[in-house]
């Protein structure tokens, strides 16, 4: 598939627990960021990478949350110490770097 | 404070009429819109888009239109299929600064009846 892929899909945590969530975006894609979706809300933004540039994480909500993307393809959003607001569904886009970007499927995490 | 506003959580329409979907917005310094359809357990999937030198912007069946005095875009759907069904979200980006970064206002869940 030519699309954004995310694993895992669903990952439910204890709180205090340590995440990793993987995001593979379109290939060739410079662009990739990270967005949180909670519960009856719309996606709202984390982090924004230019290739293996980390050009914006004002969106992150603690500094529990830390996002990579090493080699400029692979990205990797860690939360440690989990909360149970943390509980919502990551969302990856990619985008060549105009407007339009394309998103993964999201990884729905449940911090119990 | 909200700066993308979709003030209807739910829309249910004929199968055959007109969806209309409505968004405001607050910052004016955006300038680009967009809207993304989501079905349940995937992600958002790109619709259409307009920028702001423009007024209306029409890809077969979906039009979109923006107000910019008003601060206010709809969608249009013409006419409405039972696969149209979906959460419909409004999306803006701003120029400078930031510009990358949308802006997703709630969700407007379509339905529509056969």
């Amino acid at each position: 598939g030519a699309g954004v892929s995310q694993s895992p899909r669903y990952k439910v945590a204890k709180r205090g627990q340590d995440v990793a969530l993987r995001c593979d975006p379109i290939s060739g894609h410079v662009s990739l960021f990270w967005y949180q979706q909670a519960l009856g809300q719309g996606p709202e933004f984390l982090t924004y990478f230019q290739n293996e540039a980390q050009l914006d994480k004002s969106g992150l909500p603690s500094d529990r949350f830390f996002a990579e993307r090493p080699e400029g393809s692979v990205s990797t959003l860690k939360i440690q110490r989990t909360q149970q607001e943390d509980s919502a569904v990551y969302l990856c886009a990619s985008s060549t770097g105009t407007e339009e970007q394309f998103f993964g499927p999201g990884t729905r995490l449940t911090v119990l | 404070d909200q700066q993308v506003k979709q003030n209807s959580p739910s829309l249910s329409v004929q199968e055959g009429r007109i969806s209309i979907l409505n968004c405001d917005y607050t910052n004016s310094m955006f300038d680009y819109f967009l809207w993304y359809k989501k079905y349940p357990a995937e992600g958002p999937t790109f619709l259409i888009s307009i920028s702001s030198i423009k007024d209306k912007n029409e890809d077969g069946r979906f039009t979109v239109f923006l107000n910019k005095s008003a601060k206010h875009l709809s969608l249009h759907i013409v006419p409405s299929q039972p696969g149209d069904s979906a959460v419909y979200f409004c999306a803006a980006s701003g120029s400078g600064a930031g510009s990358y970064q949308l802006t997703f206002g709630k969700g407007t869940k379509l339905s529509v009846i056969p």
